[in-house]
């Protein structure tokens, strides 16, 4: 069985520092999926990665994906405020049976 | 609509009555996916409808949840005999095929008393 697992569960940053989010798992699969949640509201795309080596980036956010390693990163630059949220990574396999992480929950204080 | 559009936005019913929940997926969008999120936790896939193929039923927790779809349109997801346990968020997304990027709905949120 799929097993989609991110860390840290909780993160608590100051403003202008950057940190890394890891999503690891399980099984083959090359279609990895960031989602942002604020509370009380649905769930935001981020980025979608397709393919190995593949990079996105998207202002103080970027993800990558690594295939052979079963990783994805969330790399946080500068955060800010507004960045305070929580984040899912997804892994869709070919079964099309989505599997989500159980979130990040990051916190950026001033 | 411009976007996934659910109803009803919150639901309350009693242990034992059924629940239809409704998805308007964006127009265009073939593929259309239904989550469960419990409170503070992440999404668990429910079921995926992908153009006129039959549906991806292993997510489906009992079978007291069913879910339908007319074409690459509306999809209803229902729950019969609901449950303490059935009380969560019911999120809906779709795309324009499967592995493309998935667009939320602002979900229902179902409380079952």
């Amino acid at each position: 069985e799929l097993k989609v697992e991110q860390n840290p569960l909780f993160l608590s940053m100051q403003e202008g520092k950057n940190y890394t989010i890891y999503c690891n798992y399980s099984t083959t699969s090359d279609r990895l999926y960031w989602y942002r949640q604020d509370p009380g509201k649905s769930l935001e795309s981020l980025f979608v990665l397709l393919s190995n080596g593949a990079v996105k980036q998207e202002g103080r956010l970027m993800a990558s994906l690594d295939t052979k390693a079963r990783l994805s990163t969330l790399h946080i630059t500068a955060a800010v405020h507004d960045l305070s949220a929580t984040y899912f990574c997804a892994v869709l396999p070919l079964n099309n049976d989505m599997r989500f992480g159980a979130g990040t929950r990051l916190t950026v204080k001033p | 609509g411009a976007g996934v559009s659910q109803s009803p936005s919150n639901k309350v019913t009693e242990k034992g009555k059924d629940v239809e929940l409704r998805c308007d997926p964006i127009s265009g969008h073939t593929a259309l996916y239904w989550y469960r999120q419990r409170l503070g936790q992440g999404l668990e896939f429910l079921i995926y409808f992908q153009g006129n193929s039959a549906p991806d039923k292993s997510g489906l927790p009992s079978d007291r949840f069913s879910a339908e779809r007319t074409g690459e349109s509306v999809s209803t997801l229902t729950i019969q005999r609901t449950q303490q346990e059935d009380s969560a968020v019911y999120l809906c997304a779709s795309s324009t095929r499967s592995g493309n990027l998935q667009y939320f709905g602002a979900g229902t949120r179902l409380s079952v008393l």
